[in-house]
């Protein structure tokens, strides 16, 4: 079956950085395009980023442009998260999550998160 | 940048059929994908592609979209059904809506 692992959250201070991972097993990682989802305390869910199967293409959310960095190793079958410039909004659990497009089909309609890790919590503060 | 529009909260009585609406300009023209989140949960997809359940989502979750608005209809609403539901699309990103919390009197 499906598990996806994230690792790496924690407390940081403003202005600081962390880098996630998510381990991921049960389906053929190469294959896959993934995600970075978060949410707030109390709030919904908010797209961080997209990364393509093989890594060509990367996408990100306005609000993390240029602060944060997907890459992917898959060797490793692992998904990553840099985060860099760390704001107090950042604060939030973040999911990563397999997305439905392929290697062999991708189209906006393949794009939605039908695995999802448990999470980890990065707190942003001083 | 697109946006999707939900009500903050929808009650049912047990045994009755909720509905979820999910409002966005044209969105009868994307596919809406939809997820259900309990506390202290990750979520869980039940639709994708406005209307398809995936392997192990009951019967009792369907879904719909045309003109400007998606819905998620659950039939027989059980206590087991509360939870918030977002519904989301791809649009050169990604979009959710703001989230509905279902309650089941």
């Amino acid at each position: 079956q499906v598990q996806l692992v994230e690792s790496g959250g924690g407390v940081v201070q403003p202005g600081g950085s962390l880098r996630l991972s998510c381990a991921a097993s049960g389906f053929t990682f190469s294959s896959y395009g993934m995600h970075w989802v978060r949410q707030a305390p109390g709030k919904g869910l908010e797209w961080v980023a997209f990364i393509r199967y093989d890594g060509s293409n990367k996408y990100y959310a306005d609000s993390v442009k240029g602060r944060f960095t997907i890459s992917r190793d898959n060797s490793k079958n692992t998904l990553y998260l840099q985060m860099n410039s760390l704001r107090a909004e950042d604060t939030a659990v973040y999911y990563c999550a397999k997305s439905d497009c392929s290697s062999t089909s991708c189209y906006a309609g393949k794009n939605y998160f039908d695995y999802w890790g448990q999470g980890t919590l990065v707190t942003v503060s001083s | 940048s697109y946006e999707l529009t939900q009500p903050l909260s929808v009650s049912v009585a047990l045994g009755q059929t909720a509905r979820i609406t999910c409002g966005g300009n044209n969105i009868g023209s994307k596919n809406v994908h939809w997820y259900q989140q309990k506390p202290g949960q990750a979520p869980v997809l039940v639709i994708y592609r406005d209307s398809n359940r995936p392997s192990g989502i009951p019967e009792r979750f369907s879904g719909s979209n045309s003109g400007n608005t998606a819905t998620l209809t659950i039939s027989r609403a059980q206590a087991g059904d509360e939870a918030d539901y977002y519904c989301q699309v791809w649009d050169s990103s990604g979009v959710f809506g703001g989230g509905t919390k279902l309650t089941v009197l």
